[in-house]
């Protein structure tokens, strides 16, 4: 079944400890992204990927890293994590930036 | 940069009647667009996308979108209104001459009245 796997769905834990969103699609899309999803705000990009090793900033990426070092998977880490990144967040991945994206179920994150 | 605007942040419909979700887009050259629904705790799904190949686009469920280039428009619509269609709606851009970044409206929250 062609789908976009995010773990962990749900995490809470404490302000500025290190943290790991692991994002992994099995539909060899070259596009990857990941998004946090804020009542009254939509979606907001965090970071997208083209391809393996390549990397580029969206709208919100202040406190936020990624890696793309293999094509199925995008990690979003949060070095220190601070309260103001509590949100729901998103992986999307597509077979190229023009294309539909298919999402994952999400990731609910409280940092406290 | 793009953005995007979805009018009403809450729609309510009465169950058969016409549904009006608005959405427009600013750009000049015209970008690719997007309908996507969200059902409670799941995540986006693909609606509908222009492609450029017609402005009147159907979708999934009976859903359609007309792309109008003179009011920068894409417009979701759908003759009745079912129970299940209850939903958050976001319409997305990505622009064809400027990136690879997307932008999504704020959201329609959709509610449909039996």
């Amino acid at each position: 079944e062609a789908q976009v796997t995010q773990n962990p769905r749900y995490l809470i834990t404490v302000t500025g400890k290190k943290l790991t969103v692991t994002c992994s699609q099995n539909m060899n899309h070259e596009y990857m992204s990941w998004y946090r999803q804020d009542p009254g705000l939509g979606l907001r990009q965090i970071y997208y990927s083209m391809n393996v090793e390549v990397t580029d900033k969206g709208d919100v990426p202040e406190g936020y890293k990624v890696s793309r070092k293999e094509k199925r998977n995008f990690p979003l880490i949060l070095e220190s994590p601070s309260p103001n990144q509590t949100s729901l967040y998103f992986c999307a991945s597509s077979f190229g930036g023009s294309q539909p994206q298919h999402f994952g179920d999400g990731t609910r994150l409280s940092i406290l | 940069a793009q953005s995007v605007t979805q009018l009403g942040s809450h729609v309510s419909v009465s169950e058969g009647a016409l549904v009006l979700l608005r959405c427009n887009y600013s750009s000049s050259v015209p970008p690719y667009l997007f309908w996507y629904v969200q059902y409670p705790n799941q995540g986006l799904q693909l609606l509908l996308k222009y492609t450029s190949a017609a402005t009147l686009v159907k979708g999934i469920n009976g859903f359609e979108a007309e792309f109008k280039k003179s009011e920068t428009s894409f417009h979701l619509t759908k003759p009745s209104a079912h129970m299940s269609d209850a939903a958050e709606y976001f319409c997305a851009v990505r622009a064809t001459n400027t990136g690879n970044q997307f932008y999504f409206g704020t959201g329609t929250s959709l509610t449909v009245i039996p």
